[in-house]
């Protein structure tokens, strides 16, 4: 069974710029998570796909979407990136909805210049 | 909106030492859950809790869900090196509602 993967692992963008971020399911897992964590904080809920759909949204703007595909694997995209944006994005993979069956990826490390 | 604090922000303790630090919360919490994570990972759930009252231990981890659903607190009995990383308190209103995370408690351990 393989865990929850994600890529790149690094990446590096200018302001303006657009990014598209990948995230593979734990294997059986239908429902996928992003998180945005900035340095010394702790995550914070951007939205949720849930079965290809979207399922829920925290609080940030239309320039952040998502996709999940039939295989439950997802993207992240983000366009007109802002210095802000500079985080460490994690995906976590769930058979259900609920939180305390997500299992968090090892997460990509986006910089904005 | 929603809003976790965690405390202390950071401890520094002597391996074989107890650990204690506790979350509130702004608003009452249906599920409370303790994450760590290690630099370069992702969060790992440690503790899962479900009700008010609730005590649970994992292994030399023991978490407690506050009585008024606005608090926990998560407990490490005597402390080892490994035990160094961040630790999140986190919280749901409903079951399949969205994880709302507190900003951490980083824990080192001095050998």
């Amino acid at each position: 069974e393989t865990g929850v993967t994600q890529s790149p692992t690094h990446l590096i963008k200018t302001r303006g710029q657009q990014v598209t971020l990948r995230c593979s399911s734990q294997s059986g897992h239908n429902t996928v998570s992003w998180y945005q964590q900035a340095l010394g904080q702790g995550p914070q809920f951007i939205f949720q796909y849930y079965r290809e759909e979207e399922n829920g949204r925290g609080n940030f703007p239309p320039r952040f979407s998502g996709l999940q595909f039939p295989n439950y694997s997802s993207e992240l995209n983000v366009n007109a990136l802002e210095l802000d944006d500079s985080a460490l994005y994690l995906c976590a993979s769930s058979v259900l909805a609920g939180g305390e069956t997500q299992y968090f990826g090892p997460g990509t490390r986006l910089l904005v210049l | 909106g929603q809003q976790l604090n965690q405390s202390p922000q950071s401890m520094f303790i002597q391996e074989g030492e107890d650990v204690s630090m506790n979350c509130t919360s702004s608003s009452i919490f249906n599920t409370w859950l303790w994450y760590k994570q290690d630099p370069g990972e992702g969060p790992v759930l440690l503790i899962a809790l479900y009700k008010a009252g609730e005590l649970t231990s994992n292994g030399r981890l023991t978490a407690q869900f506050g009585i008024t659903r606005k608090d926990s607190f998560l407990n490490i009995s005597a402390s080892i090196p490994s035990d160094v990383g961040i630790y999140f308190c986190a919280g749901q209103e409903t079951s399949y509602d969205k994880v709302i995370f507190g900003p951490g408690t980083s824990l080192s351990v001095i050998p």
